[in-house]
């Protein structure tokens, strides 16, 4: 089946560290997407990175699609970068589309 | 551009009622779907909508439903709530290529619901 695995579940950083958070995901998905949940539960756009290198700010993400893995990585981190991240996958298949999500990368900043 | 705005925020419902929550999706956005996230399950896709039908379904119960309008807005409806229907109900707008694939969606701030 359609597969989406997120590696580390937990982080605990001091602010000022880096980070790099990974993906990997089976060869349904054709194409992915990055999201930090807020304490409210609000998914914050990140990333739509089928292929390549993106960068915003301290964030940047790769998506390898032939090694079906993607890494997001952030520099310099701060206590608000404290969350959840998840990586999606999106699949279309027969005419049906879903995001398919991974379990989510828990991360917390401490000052 | 405004996004994707879920009514209402926040609801508690006894077991047995019915609820149903609305979604507004970014102007000029057809495609809609739902997603149910919970700490077991995690987020799941419910389904999604497009020209006011349903594309697709994920692996929940017919008490699960939903609609489109006309202008893209959707609801979902739940019937018979149980205890284990409490989760954090999103919706997501995109839109839909010519061939069907969707582009990247966007998320509203979610509808938490908590069956008493």
């Amino acid at each position: 089946g359609i597969q989406v695995e997120q590696s580390p579940p937990d982080l605990i950083l001091q602010e000022g560290a880096n980070s790099t958070l990974r993906c990997n995901f089976s060869d349904s998905v054709n194409n992915l997407q990055w999201f930090h949940q807020n304490p409210w539960g609000q998914l914050i756009n990140l990333f739509y990175i089928p292929s390549g290198t993106k960068q915003n700010g301290r964030l940047s993400a790769t998506t390898v699609a032939t090694e079906r893995y993607s890494l997001l990585y952030i520099s310099s981190s701060q206590t608000t970068d404290s969350g959840v991240y998840f990586c999606a996958g999106l699949t279309f298949s027969g005419g049906y589309n879903k995001l398919i999500f991974g379990a989510g990368t828990r991360l917390a900043v401490h000052p | 551009k405004a996004g994707v705005t879920q009514t209402p925020r926040y609801l508690i419902k006894t077991r047995g009622q019915q609820v149903t929550l609305s979604c507004s999706p970014i102007s000029g956005h057809r495609s809609v779907s739902w997603y149910q996230q919970t700490p077991g399950q995690g987020l799941q896709f419910l389904f999604e909508y497009f020209s006011e039908t349903q594309r697709n379904k994920g692996n929940f119960p017919g008490r699960f439903s939903g609609r489109q309008f006309s202008n893209s807005r959707s609801e979902m409806n739940v019937s018979t709530l149980e205890l284990g229907d409490s989760a954090l109900y999103l919706c997501a707008s995109s839109f839909r290529a010519s061939g069907g694939a969707i582009n990247e969606q966007f998320f509203g701030p979610g509808t938490r619901l908590t069956v008493l």
